[in-house]
């Protein structure tokens, strides 16, 4: 079984707040990075996947970094609003391995 | 858009019944994934499938079973449910290739009284 850690735990910001979270993962048998939303009530919602050391992908607000080479991923939300409020997870997929490894997620909280 | 639907949101079962949760995905993806949710763990793969009768073993497969008769459905049975069972199941399906997007169902919460 492979460690992939996210950090914070959890999180808790005002309605205007920037916010950043990390996702760390064994930097030896990269393949991809997958960045997921998951709202309360929701089915988890993919948000990017990123494949190439230095990759940056954007949607809207949220924007995610990738360092391969030291293993890990930062998710980024600009202006946080109260539709933010999510869990956020990353998952690992390694090269020849048919599975994804989940980190434990971080929960966000944005007060409006 | 893919659409992946779980049989039930909630259900309540009592120790050493059998439990099945069904799981459908509508866009021929090949791979289908059963995984448990707890709190402060992250997703743990109990099963997944590649193909329409093939399955192999999670990370945490003991006391579940899975079938996949159909390339649509994957089920996830628990052959005599137990406390330690209580739960968030989610399924998911993925098209092809192991790094691919998996595609969530909305989850069943699983109570074993």
């Amino acid at each position: 079984i492979l460690n992939v850690e996210q950090s914070p735990q959890s999180l808790h910001v005002q309605e205007g707040d920037s916010t950043n979270f990390t996702c760390s993962f064994p930097s030896s048998n990269f393949y991809a990075l997958h960045w997921y939303r998951w709202e309360t009530a929701k089915s988890p919602e993919a948000l990017f996947v990123m494949t190439l050391n230095g990759d940056e992908k954007k949607k809207g607000r949220i924007s995610a970094t990738l360092n391969t080479k030291e293993g890990y991923s930062y998710l980024y939300i600009k202006g946080s609003q109260p539709e933010d409020s999510a869990t956020y997870l990353c998952a690992f997929p390694p090269h020849n391995f048919n599975k994804f490894y989940f980190g434990s997620g971080t929960k966000l909280n944005v007060k409006p | 858009d893919v659409k992946v639907t779980q049989s039930s949101r909630y259900l309540v079962k009592r120790t050493g019944e059998k439990v099945f949760l069904e799981c459908v995905q509508d866009m021929d993806h090949e791979n289908m994934f059963w995984y448990r949710q707890d709190p402060g763990l992250g997703l743990r793969l109990i099963y997944f499938s590649y193909d329409v009768k093939m399955k192999e073993k999670g990370d945490i497969p003991e006391g579940y079973s899975v079938s996949r008769e159909k390339k649509e459905r994957f089920s996830l049975i628990l052959e005599s449910a137990s406390t330690n069972q209580t739960s968030m199941y989610l399924c998911a399906s993925s098209l092809s290739r192991s790094w691919e997007t998996q595609y969530f169902g909305p989850g069943t919460r699983l109570l074993v009284l």
